[in-house]
């Protein structure tokens, strides 16, 4: 199993300013995943970071929005840009499960609970 | 129509009930089936895992999944206060990465 690391684990910010959350992982994996946790809603992926490549966004989430970095193989940072108080949420960082199989076993953070005023 | 569908609860149940989760869902290429356990304020961690349809037992845990009625089931026997969570069904297609989430439900155990 992997262990991940988020900071910060929670934060209140205002209204119009930006927030970096960082993922820092206890080993190397090709492939990072951020997730959008929103109360009574679905884990909803906002994103895969790819080492030395453009992250690749899914429907609904834009680079300006959530602009991502992934500079090693162990660590990836998700930026909430232009934050409004819809973007209260908490914020996991993922990575695939090792077992080797493509099955969708994911490992996660302990999340950012991100609030916004 | 949600892709996954997951009663959302809570469900509150005394020490030692046997407790069933369920999920329902739309995509018929979804061959990977899990469970994930997410206590408050800790991100989710991977319970049970099965593939295709059929039955899965880890100790007080039970998955099954129907592929022809889409529909899969978590059972929790002698449940206990420690087990109060929120329980996620999530699935994938074959080879994928990704992976969709039900809403979860939030169960609560009487001591």
């Amino acid at each position: 199993s992997a262990v991940i690391s988020q900071k910060p684990s929670r934060d209140i910010c205002q209204r119009g300013t930006s927030l970096t959350i960082q993922c820092q992982v206890d080993s190397q994996v090709t492939m990072m995943f951020w997730y959008r946790q929103q109360p009574g809603q679905s884990l909803t992926l906002i994103a895969t970071a790819n080492q030395g490549s453009e992250a690749t966004y899914e429907s609904g989430f834009v680079i300006d929005k959530f602009p991502i970095s992934r500079p090693n193989l162990t660590f990836s940072t998700l930026t909430v840009s232009n934050m409004s108080p819809e973007d209260s949420s908490i914020y996991l960082c993922s990575v695939p499960g090792t077992s080797g199989r493509d099955t969708g076993e994911l490992f996660f953070g302990e999340g950012s609970r991100l609030t916004v005023l | 129509q949600k892709e996954v569908e997951q009663d959302p609860g809570p469900l509150s149940v005394p020490e030692g009930a046997i407790v069933s989760l369920n999920c329902t869902y739309s995509n018929s290429a979804f061959q990977y089936f899990m469970w994930y356990r997410q206590y408050s304020r800790k991100g989710p961690e991977l319970l049970m895992y099965t593939y295709s349809s059929g039955n899965k037992e880890d100790g007080r845990f039970t998955a099954q999944v129907d592929k022809s009625s889409k529909y899969i089931s978590l059972f929790i026997r002698d449940s206990q206060p420690s087990d109060s969570a929120t329980y996620l069904c999530a699935m994938s297609d074959t080879g994928g990465f990704k992976t969709i989430f039900g809403a979860g439900t939030r169960l609560f155990v009487k001591a």
